[in-house]
Formats: structure tokens, sequence, C-alpha cells
């Protein structure tokens, strides 16, 4: 059974302060892993998919890098409005095509 | 496109009465998700359909819940009788097989 397990659960930063959110999973064999960003009282909005060890993507203030065994966000010098909820899912394939999600990070980054 | 489309944005319904909610995908999408989110156990998977047939509902929890896709466009996710358990967030999400799933705005349930 896939899991993921994503740290840490809240994050309050100031605005300007880089850090990093953290995706730990355990699957059978990873075919993608995706990361979203959800607002309140809104669906998840899709920022990445990273499908291989090494692999880098870049979307303004954010940096997403995967390992074989985890996956790492990074928000350089955040503003308020990349205060949400952040949420890493894997997708191994197997017949099921739904994405396993973690419980997310809950970052908010104040003026 | 506007988007995946879910009706109704909120329901609030006693407990015993049957709930439905609704979805329309992305047009060309061929992969529909229904998600449940809660605060204990986050966004889970209830049910998976390609190309309008129901590939995997090992997620649905009970017989209480029931899914249909009729056609490309429509989908159904339906709680008879419904429990306050069933409280949360119900999301429908469309994609390309394989690809990045778009999500809706989803539906907050709360059944007393």
């Amino acid at each position: 059974e896939d899991q993921v397990t994503q740290s840490p659960e809240a994050l309050r930063l100031q605005e300007g302060e880089s850090s990093s959110l953290n995706c730990s999973y355990t699957v059978s064999g990873l075919r993608g892993l995706f990361w979203y960003r959800q607002d309140p009282g809104k669906g998840p909005e899709f920022l990445f998919t990273l499908y291989s060890a090494g692999e880098e993507k870049e979307k303004e203030r954010l940096k997403a890098t995967l390992t074989k065994k985890e996956s790492f966000l990074h928000i350089t010098a955040p503003k308020p409005e990349d205060s949400a909820t952040y949420l890493c899912a894997v997708y191994s394939g197997g017949g099921a095509d739904g994405l396993t999600f973690g419980k997310g990070t809950h970052l908010i980054i104040q003026p | 496109d506007a988007g995946v489309i879910q009706s109704p944005r909120h329901e609030v319904t006693e407990m015993g009465q049957e709930v439905t909610l609704r979805c329309k995908p992305i047009s060309g999408h061929n992969s529909l998700f229904w998600y449940r989110q809660t605060m204990m156990r986050g966004l889970e998977l209830l049910i998976y359909f390609n190309n309008n047939v129901p590939i995997d509902d090992s997620g649905m929890p009970e017989d209480r819940f029931s899914a249909k896709m009729p056609n490309a466009s429509f989908s159904t996710l339906k709680i008879q009788p419904s429990e306050p358990r069933d409280s949360a967030v119900y999301f429908c999400a469309s994609s390309r097989v394989s690809s990045e799933a778009f999500f809706g705005q989803g539906t907050r349930l709360t059944v007393v």
C-alpha cells in the first residue's frame, strides 16, 4: 500500500524567510509525484509533477525536488500570498490511477 | 474551459436522507475521481472511472455509497442513507490518463 508522510504539519514563517517542506513516500513503483496547493474552501490546485530521482521543477518562488525516498518543496523569499496548505501525492499505477495524498503542510507567511 | 464543476457547493441534510453530489469533468478528460477530505484522514480516493467505466471502487466506505458516470460529461456520488460520520468535503477531479488531476471546488456535506 502506498504511503505518503508530510512534515511539518504546520509552518509559520516571516515574509522573506526561506524554508523547505518535506514529503516522504513508500510506493511499490513510483510513476509520478505531484505537488498541489490548497487554499481554504477551494479544491487542490496542481503545481508540479516529478517523475524520476534528481528531477527538479520551478515555478516563481517554489522549487520541487525528488529523491528515491522523498521530495522537497523549497520556498524562497515567500510572500503572504504563498500561505496555503501544500499537498504531496504519489501515483504508482498498478491498475488504479488515483493519487495517494499526504495530509499536507499548512504554511502561514506573516508580513 | 471552466474547469471541473461540482454541485451543490454546500449541502446540509438530516441523518437517513439520500444525498446526491454532482460533477461535470473537464471536456476531453477520460479519467474521473471522487475524493473525500476530512481533518483526520486528509484526502481519500473513493472511486475512479476511466472512459465512464468504474475501475477501482475499493475506497468506497460502505454499500451506502454509490457512484455512476452515465456519460463523459457527468458523474454522481450518492449516499443513501446518510449518517453524521459522512460529513466531509467531497471533491471530484478529472484528468487525461496518467496525467495530473484537476479538482473541482468541492461539496461541503454536513449530516445532522
